[in-house]
């Protein structure tokens, strides 16, 4: 079935630095990929979003591009903050249901 | 933009009691709702899927009989284990959507951390 797979948190990073989390999936067709993001004591809100191959969703500084031949959607930021400090949670859209990734926690140190 | 409320956050529970998860919309009548559960680093997996007035739609393997879901109104949607083991201990995330199959229009609850002792 369809699944995805993130890295293994948690990412500890220094304020402005470059960030990565991978995210790769295996699913049958071409479904929607969303990047998710949970601060502390909020729900999960959509950060990010891309439909089709080739797509760079974007939103905040953070961007992440449909990658379909190598499956991956990895998740990016130029210039991290420590209110960047959240867990990430990759996930496709298959038959109607998100698949989720287990999220990657991040940690941003001033 | 919409609020999605779950309470509590955290609730701990001796083995054999019933617990009861309340997911409320804050500001928009949810028609669907979802309830997922997660265990430490793995992936969140639906358990549910409740539409208002009807009986939920359990993912295969989810027991509806412990994992008791009502959907009475618009905005709210409870979620109750029935005697809750250990191994039922997780944390559980609502979701809510005022219309069936629109992702970016999913709001989620903050979580409940559920611990059976």
């Amino acid at each position: 079935g369809d699944s995805v797979t993130q890295m293994e948190g948690p990412v500890t990073l220094s304020e402005e630095a470059f960030l990565t989390i991978n995210c790769t999936y295996t699913a049958t067709g071409y479904p929607s990929l969303f990047w998710y993001v949970q601060y502390p004591g909020e729900g999960l809100q959509l950060l990010l979003k891309a439909t089709k191959a080739d797509d760079k969703g974007s939103n905040k500084g953070f961007e992440a591009t449909y990658r379909k031949e190598t499956t991956s959607f990895h998740l990016e930021k130029g210039s991290v903050q420590v209110s960047d400090s959240a867990v990430y949670f990759c996930a496709l859209d298959s038959n109607y249901q998100l698949i989720w990734g287990a999220g990657t926690k991040l940690i941003i140190k001033p | 933009g919409a609020v999605v409320s779950q309470h509590p956050s955290r609730v701990i529970c001796k083995s054999g009691t019933s617990v009861k998860i309340e997911c409320r919309s804050l500001d928009f009548q949810a028609t669907t709702m979802f309830w997922y559960r997660q265990f430490p680093k793995q992936s969140l997996m639906l358990m549910a899927t409740s539409n208002e007035g009807s009986k939920a739609t359990y993912e295969q393997g989810v027991e509806k009989d412990k994992f008791l879901i009502n959907h009475a109104s618009l905005t709210l949607s409870t979620l109750t284990v029935t005697s809750a083991h250990p191994e039922d201990s997780s944390f559980y995330i609502c979701s809510a959507s005022p219309r069936t199959g629109e992702r970016e229009k999913l709001f989620f609850g903050s979580g409940t951390q559920l611990s059976v002792l």
